[in-house]
């Protein structure tokens, strides 16, 4: 079984532009998850897709958004990009309705530098 | 907000027992979770434990919960140089299934 896929693997952008990161979820999953992996701050949750909706977001300004696609695939794009939001951009994927747990399974990311 | 501290780094030598500890503050928290990061991969669920388990043995991996003090650690039995890596804790609220909060994440260095 394919695991979660993101591309592209490596991302360099100047400030001001906008990058569009791409993730694939597992075959069965509909809810696909970003997270930012900012240096020395950890894991922070962005967004939270099922079912083509946006059904929760982190405390990110708007400029962070993205999309799920009718297959469940998702786009995050980062309007105005700012050196800070250089990072490792990791993307998760679950099934809706798992209830004995939770249980995320997570990409390898996307490595945003932002010059 | 929920909090979820963890060290930065730890070093241990091959053969030797790790252990990896996590402080977190939500009271509420349902499940906690340790996550295995290694270089240029995503993040690999090791094991979790429900808030209501004081212990959880998997193989070579022992987490102990402390409710009390809300404190879980994570033991790694005849580290390997294959466990260096980083190790992330996770806590998820009540209620909040998709608000899960890591902590910072802890390398572990293993020395041959």
């Amino acid at each position: 079984e394919a695991g979660v896929t993101q591309s592209p693997t490596h991302l360099i952008k100047t400030r001001g532009q906008q990058a569009t990161l791409r993730c694939s979820p597992i075959s069965g999953h509909t809810s696909v998850y970003w997270y930012q992996q900012a240096l020395g701050l950890g894991l922070q949750f962005l967004l939270w897709y099922d079912e083509g909706e946006e059904r929760n977001r982190g405390n990110f300004p708007p400029r962070f958004s993205g999309r799920q696609f009718p297959n469940y695939s998702s786009e995050l794009n980062v309007n105005a990009l700012e050196l800070e939001d250089s990072a490792l951009y990791l993307c998760a994927s679950s099934p809706r309705e798992l209830r004995l747990g939770y249980e995320q399974y997570f990409g390898p990311g996307t490595r945003l530098t932002v010059t | 907000g929920e909090d979820v501290e963890q060290s930065l780094f730890l070093s241990v030598r091959e053969g030797d027992s790790s252990v990896i500890n996590c402080t977190y503050t939500d009271s509420s928290s349902t499940y906690l979770y340790w996550y295995k990061q290694e270089p240029g991969a995503g993040l690999q669920l090791l094991t979790y434990i429900f808030s209501n388990m004081d212990m959880k043995q998997d193989q070579r991996l022992t987490v102990l919960l402390n409710k009390k003090d809300k404190h879980l650690s994570l033991r790694i039995a005849d580290t390997q140089t294959g466990d260096s890596a980083i190790y992330f804790c996770a806590e998820i609220p009540y209620g909040g299934y998709q608000k899960v909060t890591f902590g910072i994440g802890t390398k572990l260095q293993v020395i041959p």
